[in-house]
């Protein structure tokens, strides 16, 4: 399977534990995305990569998260002093930036989702 | 900035029978539009996409949308659902010139076929 692929998959953690998910992208997709999804909603961008350059970060994202992709390959996302508000759905999907006519395009490809349930 | 609004959070409908979810968006800017499909406990798998030209535009497992700018709408049909096609379903736009290309979704539709 050479797909996005995310560990783990479930995580259940107490609140105020620090938890971090890991997200594998399809071989040399250059960008990398995280979002979030809560129950009964569509996701919502958290934030993105280039390579290993973290350009853009949504207002969602507060200071207890933190997302790195060091070697521009697979990314993690922790998220620190974890609070009930924080129960999710966190997806991640890549994508390989090209053009498409006269403006660039990239279309992502998701994984299955790492589901974090905080009690 | 990008908005998404999925006219039916949950659309019933007989095996066999056709089916159209509505999407209509906002933008400031030119737009990719897209249909994902979602299983439980999955993630998001693309169905079809709109990047230019032809206003229709066919997608996987028999469904089309149409892009009508002047309605800003992109509506997913299938002419006859089957017991397969019960999921969930996410309109999404992603702004053209837009560096991060972030997609932004709809709340979705929840489609359930009875027998």
């Amino acid at each position: 399977d050479t797909g996005v692929s995310q560990d783990p998959r479930h995580k259940i953690t107490k609140r105020g534990q620090n938890v971090t998910f890991r997200c594998d992208p399809i071989s040399e997709h250059n960008r990398l995305y995280w979002y979030r999804q809560t129950l009964g909603q569509g996701p919502e961008f958290l934030t993105y990569f280039q390579n290993e350059a973290q350009l853009e970060k949504s207002r969602l994202l507060s200071d207890r998260f933190s997302a790195e992709r060091p070697k521009g390959s697979f990314s993690t996302l922790e998220i620190q002093r974890t609070e009930q508000g924080d129960s999710a759905m966190y997806l991640c999907a890549s994508s390989h930036i090209r053009l498409a006519g006269p403006a660039l395009f990239s279309e992502q490809y998701f994984g299955p989702g790492t589901r974090l349930t905080v009690t | 900035a990008q908005s998404v609004t999925q006219l039916d959070s949950q659309v019933p409908v007989f095996e066999e029978a056709p089916v159209e979810l509505r999407c209509n968006y906002s933008s400031s800017v030119s737009v990719y539009l897209f249909w994902y499909v979602q299983y439980p406990n999955q993630g998001l798998q693309l169905l079809l996409k709109y990047l230019s030209g032809s206003t229709l535009v066919k997608g996987i497992n028999g469904f089309e949308a149409e892009f009508n700018k002047s309605q800003t709408s992109f509506h997913l049909r299938k002419p006859s659902v089957h017991i397969s096609d019960t999921a969930e379903y996410f309109c999404a736009v992603s702004g053209k010139l837009q560096g991060a290309q972030k997609l932004v979704f709809g709340q979705g539709t929840r489609l359930t076929i009875n027998p």
